[in-house]
């Protein structure tokens, strides 16, 4: 697609289900990251991907938080046994090459995901 | 560690007026970029303009400058000529690797 793809762009769940959410990235780039936006907070850093492996994962704040991103393209983030903490807006971003900082990244427009 | 401090939560400018956001960061790298973010409602990440530490000279995105003072570790954006649809939350950011780091944020109100 022309720009980076978010699904759903809002998500609500009861405290202690589990949820994905998707970001498909623009066609060709071979990194992706997910950050998490809290209210009135700027986004956090939480994993990057370059081609299928999570180059850096330092950022998933616990073991409920994982993401694959099993052919290289579409990427899914998926949160177990969510907490109204997780409450957040969950930004995708991908960019070409390697991903180094001089590199362009295009972010999605998020999902916003409510735990009640 | 990384910081990026964002001084000022809310900001208001004139149609027309100019605007300076501020922004300081802290990083013991050598090599970095530094970013300005804009968000509008729709919540997309859309980049007004970066700088490389490296380059001495400011970068400028036709309405859009920033005003990087690197040893005191400042990078500010200024607005020219504000128009209505430059309204939403500008967000400084840090990058030293492939992940950024940002402020928290400043929102820019503009009136007519």
């Amino acid at each position: 697609g022309a720009g980076v793809s978010q699904t759903p762009s809002n998500k609500v769940t009861e405290k202690g289900k589990y949820v994905e959410l998707r970001c498909d990235p623009i066609s060709g780039h071979t990194a992706l990251y997910w950050y998490r936006q809290s209210l009135g907070q700027g986004p956090e850093f939480l994993i990057y991907f370059q081609g299928t492996g999570a180059a850096d994962d330092s950022g998933l704040p616990n073991d409920r938080f994982f993401a694959v991103r099993p052919e290289g393209s579409v990427s899914t983030l998926k949160i177990q046994r969510t907490e109204r903490g997780d409450s957040a807006v969950y930004l995708c971003a991908s960019s070409l090459r390697t991903g180094g900082i001089n590199t362009e990244a295009f972010f999605g427009q998020g999902t916003r995901l409510t735990v009640v | 560690a990384q910081t990026v401090t964002q001084s000022q939560p809310e900001m208001s400018v004139q149609e027309a007026e100019t605007v300076t956001l501020s922004c300081t960061y802290d990083t013991s790298e050598s090599d970095y970029y530094l970013f300005w973010y804009k968000q509008p409602p729709s919540r997309q990440m859309i980049l007004v303009i970066r700088q490389e530490a490296y380059k001495q000279q400011n970068a400028t995105e036709n309405r859009f400058s920033v005003n990087f003072q690197k040893a005191a570790k400042s990078f500010s954006l200024k607005i020219s000529d504000s128009q209505l649809g430059d309204a939403a939350m500008y967000f400084c950011a840090l990058g030293t690797g492939y992940a950024l780091n940002f402020g928290k944020g400043t929102s820019l109100l503009v009136t007519p």
